[in-house]
């Protein structure tokens, strides 16, 4: 299974409303991601989980909150997000060490604020 | 700091024609490369790889050859169809400086457009 899954695909929600992101890889990765990408521009890191611990946080707002529950899943807890924060979120999973670590992309979840 | 220089385009070719995207890179160390295709409302493809200097990475009739000396990863293909219609990210991949995973950082990408 070299697959990673995203749900929900499409994902509408207001200013004020809490949700969630949700990822997950079967591949035996140890580091999982979140990239952030506006239309028309490559992805941007947000997060890098390594060994389900955060390891890398590119001074993403506190409004975004991942979690690893375990080495398969990614969370991404979204709360009083703007309108500015509408864009394509990716997760991705590489093997975390050795090798050439490449990156495997979920489809993504299209995200609107309102 | 890393980066990837890549021509933005859109570049737009006939079916059949030679295709050539320019990628260029700056990196402290010794990246391994790569090259991504996204198709209109879908995630990242990984096309193909190379992790050391002359290494040839190829995938669907494309190909590109890791240069240190130009510190290049040129996206080539010798006859590409209306299908091949995309936009095409380079990326490089180092080790973090704590020793684990770091992100890909990406050139801007090319939009590929191919005419019947």
């Amino acid at each position: 299974d070299t697959e990673v899954t995203q749900t929900p695909k499409h994902l509408v929600m207001g200013m004020t409303n809490k949700k969630s992101l949700k990822c997950e890889q079967h591949m035996g990765h140890r580091a999982m991601y979140w990239y952030k990408q506006k239309a028309k521009k490559p992805p941007e890191l947000m997060f890098v989980y390594s060994y389900e611990k955060l390891s890398i946080n590119e001074s993403v707002p506190s409004r975004f909150s991942p979690e690893c529950p375990n080495s398969s899943l990614l969370n991404l807890h979204l709360h009083a997000l703007q309108p500015e924060d509408s864009a394509l979120y990716l997760c991705a999973s590489s093997q975390e060490a050795g090798g050439s670590r490449e990156q495997f992309f979920g489809p993504g979840t299209r995200l609107t604020v309102l | 700091g890393n980066s990837v220089t890549q021509m933005e385009g859109p570049v737009t070719l006939s079916e059949e024609a030679f295709l050539t995207i320019n990628c260029t890179y700056t990196a402290t160390g010794y990246p391994s490369l790569f090259w991504y295709v996204q198709y209109p409302g879908e995630g990242l493809q990984l096309l193909l790889k190379a992790t050391k200097a002359d290494d040839k990475g190829s995938n669907k009739g494309f190909e590109a050859t890791y240069r240190k000396e130009t510190t290049s990863f040129h996206l080539e293909k010798g006859s590409v169809q209306v299908s091949d219609s995309a936009v095409y990210f380079c990326a490089l991949s180092e080790v973090a400086s704590g020793g684990g995973a770091d992100g890909l950082t990406f050139g801007k990408g090319t939009h590929l457009i191919i005419q019947p």
